[in-house]
């Protein structure tokens, strides 16, 4: 089974400062994906980025990055530079190549961020 | 530029009821999925489907049923809604065609449906 383990259930971050946000990871997948999601105010699920478990390098995309520690089985969510439309809910999932059982994303319970002025 | 397209977007029940929640995209993507999210929790899955014609049941599948009409469309059906399926549910879609060498592609999601059952 899969365990997707968010320790932070809400931060308040001041604008324009970087955020980190904590996720951690259990499996016995030999390979598996990470992902973040933002959730705004409004609802929907945006895909942020994604780190593949035998990527040599740190997932970027914009203002994020992924604070990507394998062998702590952390993947942990780094925002640069925070912006007042940031304030949402973020949730980290994975994927095993067998989808622990079933072809599925895994999700945390999420981080509400508020980006304070 | 649609993607994952879910009616109805709010839905109200009174308990045996039942109702079916569509899904429909237009990114020619193989799978699909039923999710439901609960406050404070993340979203767990019900069913998912890998290609048309196929089903399989993930995390919480009991009360649910789901049907894979064609490579566009996914439903999910409440046969009879209990105040427990109160709940947000959203449908995604993903391509087959993955990133790197093991084929992980994010899911892509709709805009969910919120379903209260009184």
């Amino acid at each position: 089974a899969q365990k997707i383990t968010q320790t932070q259930p809400g931060m308040f971050v001041q604008e324009k400062e970087a955020v980190t946000l904590d996720c951690t990871y259990d499996t016995s997948d030999p390979s598996y994906g990470l992902f973040w999601y933002k959730q705004p105010s409004s609802g929907e699920m945006i895909f942020l980025i994604y780190q593949g478990s035998y990527d040599q390098q740190n997932a970027t995309e914009g203002r994020y990055s992924l604070n990507f520690q394998k062998a702590r089985k952390s993947a942990n969510l780094v925002i640069s530079a925070s912006q007042l439309g940031d304030s949402a809910m973020y949730f980290c999932a994975m994927r095993g190549i067998s989808g622990g059982g079933a072809d599925g994303l895994t999700f945390g319970k999420g981080t509400h961020l508020i980006i304070q002025p | 530029n649609a993607g994952v397209t879910q009616t109805p977007k709010f839905q109200v029940l009174k308990t045996g009821q039942s109702m079916t929640l569509q899904c429909a995209q237009d990114m020619n993507h193989n799978s699909m999925y039923w999710y439901r999210q609960d406050p404070g929790m993340g979203l767990r899955l019900i069913y998912y489907s890998a290609s048309e014609g196929t089903t399989d049941k993930g995390e919480v599948p009991n009360g649910y049923n789901v049907s894979r009409l064609n490579k566009r469309e996914f439903s999910l059906r409440l046969e009879s809604a209990a105040p427990s399926q109160t709940s947000v549910y959203f449908c995604a879609s993903r391509s087959q065609l993955g990133i790197g060498v093991w084929g992980h592609q994010p899911q892509h999601f709709g805009d969910g449906t919120r379903l209260s059952i009184l």
